[in-house]
């Protein structure tokens, strides 16, 4: 256990719902980030938080996404009108420590 | 282009030997490598990481070698056991990780024979 959690850890839904994740890093870590992992791939970046700063963000994030760390605690990402192609798994990572990750399947 | 990739997409071992996880990276300015193991349907485990100015870590069973000259970065786990079967990762990033993200290759799938 890293101390990162996520919730939920699946989440099944259908094309055109959107969903949200929520990711608790440990605590006192400023740096956090989020990142896809489809099979057979290593994780791929997708943005990145100092404290509530979104510093980062990668091209991979279409405008159907967004995240967000309000408090510079935890994060949430949420996908809008989700795509069969937006199924992976979704991996917050706190600094260079990682959480169990949210499998999300799109029918 | 900026990569990181491993020579060898799966690894079979027999219990007790050692193993060896390749990886090449091709980004001169990454200062800062980490390894992570990554069994079914969890997520990646942070095993050992090494910084540039180094070309040699060792841990609990695990050594990683750094050579910078050839952008060559190995993972050795010594006595293998069935618990190591997963995939492992290298991952690399600029700035030694006080900012950025880091930059994964595909994986090697390590496998242990009783």
């Amino acid at each position: 256990d890293t101390g990162v959690s996520q919730d939920p850890r699946h989440k099944i839904t259908k094309r055109g719902q959107n969903v949200t994740f929520r990711c608790d890093p440990i605590s006192e870590h400023n740096r956090l980030y989020w990142y896809r992992q489809t099979l057979g791939q290593g994780p791929e970046f997708l943005t990145y938080f100092q404290n509530e700063a979104q510093l980062e963000k990668s091209r991979l994030l279409s405008d159907r996404f967004s995240a967000e760390r309000p408090k510079g605690s935890f994060s949430t990402l949420e996908i809008q009108r989700t795509e069969q192609g937006d199924s992976a798994m979704y991996l917050c990572a706190s600094s260079e420590f990682f959480g169990p990750g949210t499998r999300l399947t799109v029918l | 282009g900026e990569s990181v990739g491993l020579h060898l997409p799966t690894l079979s071992v027999q219990e007790g030997d050692n193993s060896i996880i390749n990886c090449a990276y091709s980004n001169s300015a990454s200062d800062y490598f980490i390894w992570y193991k990554q069994e079914s349907g969890k997520g990646p485990q942070f095993i050992i990481d090494i910084r540039s100015n180094m070309d040699k870590r060792q841990g609990q069973r695990v050594t990683v070698l750094l050579n910078k000259t050839v952008k060559h970065l190995s993972l050795q786990i010594a006595a293998t056991q069935p618990g190591d079967s997963a995939v492992y990762f290298c991952a690399e990033i600029i700035n030694g990780g006080s900012q950025g993200n880091l930059i994964f290759g595909k994986g090697t799938k390590l496998s242990v024979k009783p």
